[in-house]
C-alpha cells in the first residue's frame, strides 16, 4: 500500500515560531502537494512539487515555503507562525502518468496544527 | 480556472436511507477528472471513485453510484442504504490533463444515524 506519512498529527505552537511540517512517501510519486483545510473552505493548495528542488505555488502561500531535497520527502515551512494558520494541514503524492492526472492521490493522516 | 461547487454543507439521514451528494464543477479544458473523496472523523482523506471527461457511463459500485453529466457539470454521488460507518465529510474534486493539482468543493458532511 501508498503510505504518506506525516510527522505528527496535533501540534501546539506559539506565535512567531518558525514551524516545519513534514511529510514522507514511500511510493517514489514524482508529484506532492500541501493544502490547508478549513470548515467551509475545502482544501486549498499551499504549495506544490513535481520533482526534487522544484516547487511552485499554490493558490494561498502567503506565510509559507516549502522543501523538497528528496523525492519522498516535502516539508512545509511557517517561517513566522500567525494565529491565522490554525488550521488542518494535509500533504498529498500523486505519481506521474502519461495519462495526466488519471489518477487519485493518496494523502497523509494531516497535522492539526493550532497556534496560540 | 477550475472550480467545484458543494452546495450542500451537512445531510443528516437515518441507517438505510439513500443520500445523494451533489457537485458542480466548472473548468475550459476538455479534457478532465473528477473524484470523490471521504474524510472520516481519522482525518485521512480516502479515494472513493474517479471519473474522466471522455467516459459518461454511470456506474454502481456496491454500495456507490455516480452520476456524471457534460450537459449540466455535474458529478453526483449516491450511498445507497447508508450505514453508520459512512458518516464523514466527502468532498468532490477535480483536475485537468497534465496538471495534478487537485480543487475541492467545500465538502459536505454526511451524519447516519441509527
Amino acid at each position: 500500500d501508498v503510505k504518506v506519512t506525516q510527522s505528527s498529527r496535533y501540534l501546539v505552537k506559539r506565535t512567531g515560531e518558525k514551524v516545519f511540517l513534514e511529510c514522507v512517501q514511500d511510493m517514489d510519486h514524482e508529484n506532492m502537494f500541501w493544502y490547508r483545510q478549513d470548515p467551509g473552505l475545502g482544501l486549498r493548495l499551499i504549495y506544490f512539487s513535481y520533482d526534487v528542488k522544484m516547487k511552485e505555488k499554490g493558490d494561498i502561500p502567503e506565510g509559507y515555503s516549502v522543501s523538497r531535497e528528496k523525492k519522498e520527502r516535502f516539508s512545509l515551512i511557517l517561517e513566522s507562525a500567525s494565529t491565522n494558520q490554525t488550521s488542518m494541514y494535509l500533504c498529498a503524492s500523486i505519481p506521474l502518468l502519461r495519462t495526466g492526472g488519471d489518477t487519485e492521490a493518496f494523502f497523509g493522516q494531516g497535522t492539526r496544527l493550532t497556534v496560540v | 480556472a477550475q472550480k467545484v461547487t458543494q452546495a450542500q454543507t451537512e445531510i443528516s439521514v437515518v441507517e438505510k436511507e439513500d443520500v445523494t451528494l451533489d457537485c458542480v464543477y466548472e473548468t475550459r479544458d476538455t479534457t478532465y477528472y473528477l473524484f470523490w473523496y471521504k474524510q472520516p472523523p481519522s482525518g485521512e482523506l480516502v479515494f472513493l471513485i474517479r471519473r474522466n471527461s471522455f467516459d459518461e457511463q454511470n456506474e454502481i459500485s456496491g454500495r456507490y453510484s455516480w452520476n456524471f453529466q457534460k450537459s449540466t457539470s455535474s458529478f453526483n454521488f449516491t450511498i445507497t442504504a447508508s450505514q453508520v460507518v459512512d458518516s464523514a465529510v466527502y468532498f468532490c474534486a477535480l483536475s485537468e490533463l497534465n496538471d495534478y493539482k487537485l480543487s475541492f468543493g467545500a465538502g459536505t458532511t454526511v451524519t447516519v444515524r441509527a
